[in-house]
């Protein structure tokens, strides 16, 4: 079992839409947790990032973690085809030195 | 632009060759990430380097090294290659080392095994 789970997708959506990506998490010492952005045939970028469970906002995102469920989500409101990229979800624990990534789910932002 | 630069950004090579990758980091930073993505295992650490110290290690092959040098420049060498190792290996760098730094990516190199 991964340590990160992320449904892969391709996931299609019209423009305007609200949405919902998300990854499963299974080692409870995880305490940070990130969203990054990887445009096609570029490195990933980091989007956002958390350590509490809660909501964090900026500008058309939120990431929210439930540290009980081990559950991350972000969500894209108002989505434009230029959100059109693949996300992955990461994951740090405490001493590790390295982030622990989700398989990324391929988005598509029809006009 | 992350700042980070990966040479070369594609490589075809055969099997059983040997295969040097080249990261130069952000101005400034001291650490230094090496991340292999493929589609089935998706994006998978391998190493960190810390001004030119091994600080952590990941799901590296014996067949593959790496070392960063003085000038903080990093590079990881693949030997014995297999098909298996096509992949996207990124490198990644950041200021410090630690949880929850910022880590900026490079493009990548694209290795063909064939």
């Amino acid at each position: 079992q991964k340590e990160v789970e992320q449904d892969p997708g391709p996931l299609s959506v019209p423009e305007g839409a609200i949405v919902s990506l998300n990854c499963t998490y299974s080692n409870s010492a995880f305490q940070y947790f990130m969203w990054y952005r990887q445009y096609s045939r570029k490195g990933p970028e980091l989007l956002m990032y958390t350590y509490s469970s809660g909501n964090k906002e900026d500008g058309r995102f939120t990431a929210q973690v439930d540290k009980s469920s081990k559950y991350i989500s972000l969500f894209i409101r108002d989505s434009q085809p230029s959100d059109s990229a693949t996300y992955l979800c990461a994951t740090e624990k405490q001493g590790a030195q390295k982030l622990v990534f989700g398989q990324g789910t391929r988005l598509t932002i029809n006009p | 632009d992350s700042g980070v630069t990966q040479t070369p950004k594609h490589l075809i090579t055969a099997t059983g060759q040997r295969v040097t990758l080249r990261c130069s980091p952000r101005s400034g930073d001291l650490s230094v990430y090496w991340y292999q993505q493929s589609l089935d295992q998706g994006l998978q650490f391998l190493i960190q380097y810390y001004n030119g110290e091994e600080r952590a290690k990941g799901n590296i092959l014996e067949r593959f090294s790496a070392q960063q040098f003085p000038d903080l420049h990093s590079e990881l060498n693949l030997s014995s290659l297999e098909l298996g190792d096509s992949a996207l290996y990124f490198c990644a760098s950041s200021t410090r080392q630690g949880l929850n730094e910022k880590l900026f990516f490079g493009s990548g190199t694209q290795l063909s095994v064939l």
